[in-house]
């Protein structure tokens, strides 16, 4: 079964300061996707960042950049230079190519501080 | 704007009613996804079609049906509420039923009284 880990319930950071929130996940299917999502306070989900199992290298977007560690099934979402507008709840979720759904994890609740 | 529409937006009913939740995927998504947000349990996956067939199933009580029509829309239909069943319902599509993004709509928030 596929299990996403956000450990961090709630993280805070200065503006203008860079981030890391944390996601570890956990598959047997060789192929899968790893993505995470933006939720406002608004209420929608907006996708940020994908990343390929076998992509070699880091997915980047923007300020958004995903440190993908395989071997430890580790995809963590760096956000650089942080923006009040980036407080909100952040998801990281999975999908295998073996699997038709895409599960999430818990969340994390960024907070930037001015 | 995710192309994803979903209505209603809101939606306050009794314990015991029946309701339907419907959402328009984007243009040319086969596939469309039904999540459940509540503060308990978080993102939940309930049900998914593809082409109008149940591809996948979730955390899906028996009281939950969703169909997918040969529009491609969905309806996802809740019977005999309880107060537990008050979240946020997502739908969600993609253009094929595996690995790629979803793109999500607005939810629905139901409260069941």
């Amino acid at each position: 079964a596929q299990k996403i880990t956000q450990t961090q319930p709630g993280m805070f950071v200065q503006e203008k300061e860079a981030v890391t929130l944390d996601c570890t996940y956990d598959t047997s299917d060789p192929s899968y996707g790893l993505f995470w999502y933006k939720q406002p306070s608004s209420g929608e989900m907006i996708f940020l960042i994908y990343q390929g199992s076998y992509d070699q290298q880091n997915a980047t977007e923007g300020r958004y950049s995903l440190n993908f560690q395989k071997a430890r099934k580790s995809a963590n979402l760096v956000i650089s230079a942080s923006q009040l507008g980036d407080s909100a709840m952040y998801f990281c979720a999975m999908r295998s190519y073996n699997n038709n759904d895409m599960r999430f994890g818990a969340g994390t609740r960024l907070t930037v501080k001015p | 704007d995710s192309g994803v529409t979903q209505t209603p937006k809101h939606l306050i009913t009794a314990t015991g009613q029946r309701v339907t939740l419907r959402c328009s995927p984007r243009s040319g998504d086969l596939s469309v996804y039904w999540y459940q947000q509540s503060l308990d349990q978080g993102l939940q996956f309930l049900i998914q079609y593809y082409n109008g067939e149940e591809r996948a199933k979730g955390n899906i009580l028996e009281r939950f049906s969703a169909q997918q029509f040969p529009d491609l829309h969905s309806e996802l239909n809740l019977s005999s509420l309880e107060l537990g069943d008050s979240a946020l319902y997502f739908c969600a599509s993609s253009r094929t039923g595996s690995g790629e993004k979803l793109f999500f709509g607005s939810g629905t928030q139901l409260s069941v009284l």
